[in-house]
């Protein structure tokens, strides 16, 4: 079967570092997917991962390991805006997105 | 990146009415779009994929004779809320496919029914 698992809520501090892990299981694999998600707005594409290793793109970072199920988002040097849920979804063997409930990530100053 | 918009953004409307919610892509030809809903503080649900000039397919659980799904052109995908009722009050979402970039979906903006 496939399933998709986000921790729900995660909480830290403006200016430092946090990482948003991300565990899968499929049979069928063509990529993982990190979106943003503010209040009451569409997802907007942050990263994508389709080999093992780290995709750094400015304070947004994301990892993926294919044998073991695993990504992770790390954002460093934390903004207020950057409080919002975060979506992992990785894509099927049929390119369909499966998606994650999202974390919903708080930033306090 | 590409650019899909939704029309209305908001849309409220009394019970039993019908409700057509647009998504277009801006600036490429998407063969494939894809309906989403979501609910307050839950993730995205793939209502349909909607292919161009054949019928969408729906994911279990979603009924096709209530969720009317027309994808007529290259850039424009409809969904029709038939016979609305407040349970169908929810965050409808499309989203595009690029054909050059076949691992990336673009979103819209979404649209937020509210039925009264």
């Amino acid at each position: 079967g496939q399933n998709i698992d986000q921790p729900t809520e995660m909480t830290a501090t403006e200016g430092a570092i946090v990482q948003i892990n991300c565990t899968y299981q499929t049979s069928g694999f063509n990529g993982l997917f990190w979106y943003q998600q503010h209040a009451g707005e569409a997802p907007t594409f942050l990263s994508y991962n389709v080999l093992d290793g780290l995709e750094e793109k400015g304070r947004f970072s994301s990892f993926l390991s294919r044998s073991k199920g695993y990504s992770y988002l790390l954002l460093k040097e934390l903004q207020m805006k950057d409080s919002a849920s975060y979506l992992c979804a990785f894509m099927d063997s049929n390119y369909q997105l499966i998606w994650g409930a999202g974390t919903k990530l708080i930033i306090k100053p | 990146g590409a650019v899909v918009s939704q029309h209305p953004s908001r849309v409220i409307c009394k019970s039993g009415t019908s409700v057509k919610i647009e998504c277009r892509s801006l600036d490429f030809q998407a063969t494939t779009m894809f309906w989403y809903r979501q609910f307050p503080k839950q993730s995205l649900m793939l209502m349909a994929t909607s292919n161009e000039g054949s019928k969408a397919t729906y994911e279990q659980g979603v009924e096709k004779d209530k969720f009317l799904i027309n994808h007529a052109s290259l850039t424009l995908s409809t969904l029709t809320v038939t016979s609305a009722h407040p349970e169908d009050s929810s965050f409808y979402i499309c989203s595009a496919r690029a054909p050059k970039e076949a691992n990336e979906q673009f979103f819209g903006p979404g649209t937020r029914l509210t039925v009264l």
